[in-house]
């Protein structure tokens, strides 16, 4: 069975950073591109970011281009999200998931990133 | 970027009615629409793909149609688990980008 945990999230200030892992079980990791995508408060669901199955291919939301950086280690079945330069606007659970031919096909459970003073 | 709209943004409905949500896009996208499910506290499930096919173990009772820009998703017999938000998504360029979502309650 697919799984996907989501871990590192948490409270921090403004401009601060975190870390968040994805550990994924069940399936060939490094066959997928994978995704994360972000639930806010009141705003439904917004797309992070999204990257191919050997980690060259990347790409962004213009609205955490230059501060979020997303990467994998096929070797440890990971996903990672670097979150720099945090505001207000980026609290929000976050979440990884699968990507299955532009659908999202399996999705963790999420992490929760509060961004406040 | 293309933008979702659904309507409505909630519904009331009872076990055993059928549901029906509604989901604008802003242009064409050809078909490349999908459908989820989410409960408070837990990650979206994967519903439907391409308009209209479902996911494997997703129930029959569930629906999708539409092209060009209008697109629905359908519950034929709402039953006590149904009874969550209903998001759209394009697929068709990036961004990927989401319906508001729909609270289907009570």
């Amino acid at each position: 069975e697919e799984q996907l945990v989501e871990s590192g999230g948490g409270l921090v200030q403004p401009g601060g950073s975190l870390r968040l892992s994805c550990r994924t079980s069940g399936f060939t990791f490094s066959s997928y591109w994978m995704h994360w995508v972000r639930l806010s408060p009141g705003k439904g669901l917004m797309w992070v970011s999204r990257m191919d199955s050997l980690g060259i291919n990347i790409h962004y939301d213009d609205s955490v281009k230059g501060r979020f950086t997303m990467s994998r280690d096929n070797s440890k079945n990971t996903l990672y999200l670097q979150m720099n330069s945090l505001t207000a606007d980026d609290t929000a659970v976050y979440y990884c998931a699968r990507g299955d031919n532009g659908s999202l096909g399996h999705w963790g459970q999420g992490t929760l990133v509060t961004v406040s003073s | 970027d293309i933008e979702m709209t659904q309507s409505p943004s909630s519904l009331a409905a009872s076990v055993g009615d059928r549901v029906i949500i509604t989901c604008r896009a802003s242009q064409d996208i050809r078909g490349y629409l999908n459908w989820y499910k989410q409960k408070p506290g837990k990650g979206p499930e994967f519903l439907i793909h391409a308009t209209s096919s479902l996911h494997t173990g997703v129930p029959s009772r569930f629906s999708g149609s539409g092209s060009g820009t209008e697109f629905t998703l359908t519950i034929s017999g709402l039953q006590p688990d149904d009874f969550a938000t209903y998001y759209c998504q394009q697929s068709l360029t990036n961004p990927l980008t989401f319906g508001g979502g729909t609270k289907v309650e009570v």
